[in-house]
C-alpha cells in the first residue's frame, strides 16, 4: 500500500515564528502536493512539485514556500506564520505524469496563536 | 481552470441509492473527472476516475454525458459507513489544474 505520511497531526505555533510541515511518500512518486483544507472552502491547493527541486505554484501560494531536495519528501514552510494560516494541512503524492489518483497523508491541523 | 459546483449536503437512508451531481461547465477537452472520499480526521480516498460516458467500478458507478459539462456519482444501497464528504475534481494533464472544491457533505440515517 502506498503510504504517505506527515510529520506532526497537530501543531501550535506563536504568530510570526517560521514552521516546517514534512511529508514523506514510500512509493517513489514523482508528484507531490500540499493542499490545505478549511470550513467552507473544501481543499486548495498550495503548491506542488513533479520532480526534486521542481516546484509550481497551486491556487493560494501566498505565504508558503516549498522544498523538495529527494523524491521522497516535500516541505511546506511558512516563513513568519500567522493566524490566518491555521488550518488543515494536506500532503499527497501521486504517480506518473499528474495521475489523477492522489494519495494523501493524514493531514496536520496546524494553529497559530 | 475547471471549477466544480455541487451541493453542499445531502442526507440519505441506509439502503438507498445515493446520486451526488456535479456542474463543471468550463471543463477543457484534456479533463478526467475524478471523485474522492473523505471521513473526518482523514485525507481524502480516489474513489472513482472517469473521461466520458459510464464507469463503474466496486464500490461506485460514474455518470458523463456527452457534453461533460456535469457528472454524477452514484453510490448503490448506502450504508452508515458511507457518510462521508465526496469530492468532484476535475484536471487535466498539465499545470495545477487540480480544484476540489468545497465538496458534498452526505450523511446517512440509519
Amino acid at each position: 500500500d502506498v503510504k504517505v505520511t506527515q510529520s506532526s497531526r497537530y501543531l501550535v505555533k506563536r504568530t510570526g515564528e517560521k514552521v516546517f510541515l514534512e511529508c514523506v511518500q514510500d512509493m517513489d512518486h514523482e508528484n507531490m502536493f500540499w493542499y490545505r483544507q478549511d470550513p467552507g472552502l473544501g481543499l486548495r491547493l498550495i503548491y506542488f512539485s513533479y520532480d526534486v527541486k521542481m516546484k509550481e505554484k497551486g491556487d493560494i501560494p501566498e505565504g508558503y514556500s516549498v522544498s523538495r531536495e529527494k523524491k521522497e519528501r516535500f516541505s511546506l514552510i511558512l516563513e513568519s506564520a500567522s493566524t490566518n494560516q491555521t488550518s488543515m494541512y494536506l500532503c499527497a503524492s501521486s504517480p506518473g505524469t499528474f495521475s489523477y489518483e492522489q494519495y494523501f497523508g493524514p493531514g496536520t491541523r496546524l494553529t497559530v496563536t | 481552470l475547471a471549477k466544480t459546483t455541487q451541493p453542499i449536503s445531502m442526507d440519505s437512508y441506509e439502503g438507498q441509492e445515493v446520486n451526488i451531481t456535479c456542474s463543471h461547465n468550463n471543463i477543457a477537452t484534456n479533463d478526467y473527472i475524478t471523485w474522492y472520499q473523505q471521513f473526518p480526521s482523514q485525507g481524502p480516498r480516489f474513489i472513482i476516475q472517469g473521461y466520458k460516458t459510464k464507469v463503474t467500478n466496486e464500490v461506485a458507478s460514474l455518470f458523463i454525458p456527452a457534453d461533460r459539462k456535469s457528472s454524477t456519482l452514484s453510490l448503490p444501497r448506502v450504508s452508515l459507513s458511507d457518510t462521508a464528504v465526496y469530492y468532484c475534481l476535475v484536471g487535466g494533464n498539465t499545470g495545477n489544474q487540480f480544484y476540489f472544491g468545497t465538496g458534498t457533505s452526505l450523511t446517512v440515517i440509519p
